[in-house]
């Protein structure tokens, strides 16, 4: 099945400074990937996504690319802020008969003052 | 409702005890979604529902597992039985599109078995 690697577990980086979280996945009829930030004690909230047939989407400062054929992609926040403060999780979603999406083990984000 | 709904917020049983949980998914919404989160964060994949029909179980422990999205009620996921290692939150989700859809969360309903 479906397996998604994301790295890394924790970042920390300074106000003003970008952040890049990346991850793999192993199934290459995955064609959705979004990314979910999750603040503490909260629920999960879609931040970006991109479909298999676009190769970079940017949203203000959060951006996402997508390599298909390394089956990578990332997730690229510029001009960080303390309110980025999170946990960051990246999916694959993928229907093989039944449909699931996948998610990374997460990457919490701590963006210091 | 325009969000989805999950109760109860919180659950305490011992082990060994029944615990079952609901979610009202966003009305309009065909697919409903259960992961589990344990302490480390990483969201570990249950069960989906197309309406009231199995979508993909692949996820569910299927022996003590036991999920339901009947018409006009709250989907639920029952756990017979509980053990110590079924303490997590447990999410809700749901989604107006099936594979390439954004997935809406609940709060979550957070299980401690004793």
């Amino acid at each position: 099945g479906e397996n998604v690697e994301q790295h890394p577990s924790t970042l920390s980086v300074q106000e003003g400074d970008s952040a890049v979280i990346k991850c793999t996945y192993s199934d290459s009829a995955s064609n959705y990937f979004p990314w979910y930030k999750q603040e503490l004690g909260k629920r999960p909230q879609l931040i970006i996504d991109i479909r298999s047939n676009v190769g970079e989407k940017k949203d203000q400062r959060i951006a996402v690319t997508l390599n298909k054929t390394a089956k990578h992609f990332s997730l690229h926040i510029t001009e960080t802020q303390p309110e980025d403060s999170a946990v960051y999780f990246c999916a694959a979603s993928l229907n093989t008969g039944g449909f699931k999406t996948i998610f990374g083990a997460g990457t919490r984000l701590f963006v210091k003052a | 409702g325009e969000e989805v709904a999950q109760t109860p917020k919180h659950l305490v049983r011992g082990e060994g005890q029944k615990a079952k949980l609901y979610c009202a998914p966003i009305k309009g919404h065909s697919y409903v979604f259960w992961y589990q989160q344990v302490l480390k964060n990483e969201f570990k994949f249950l069960i989906s529902f197309q309406n009231e029909n199995v979508f993909d179980e692949t996820g569910m422990p299927k022996e003590r597992f036991s999920a339901k999205c009947l018409p006009n009620s709250p989907c639920s996921l029952e756990i017979q039985a509980t053990k110590l290692e079924d303490s997590a939150v447990y999410f809700c989700a749901s989604s107006q599109s099936g594979i390439t859809g954004e997935l809406f969360f609940g709060e979550g309903s957070r299980l401690t078995v004793l």
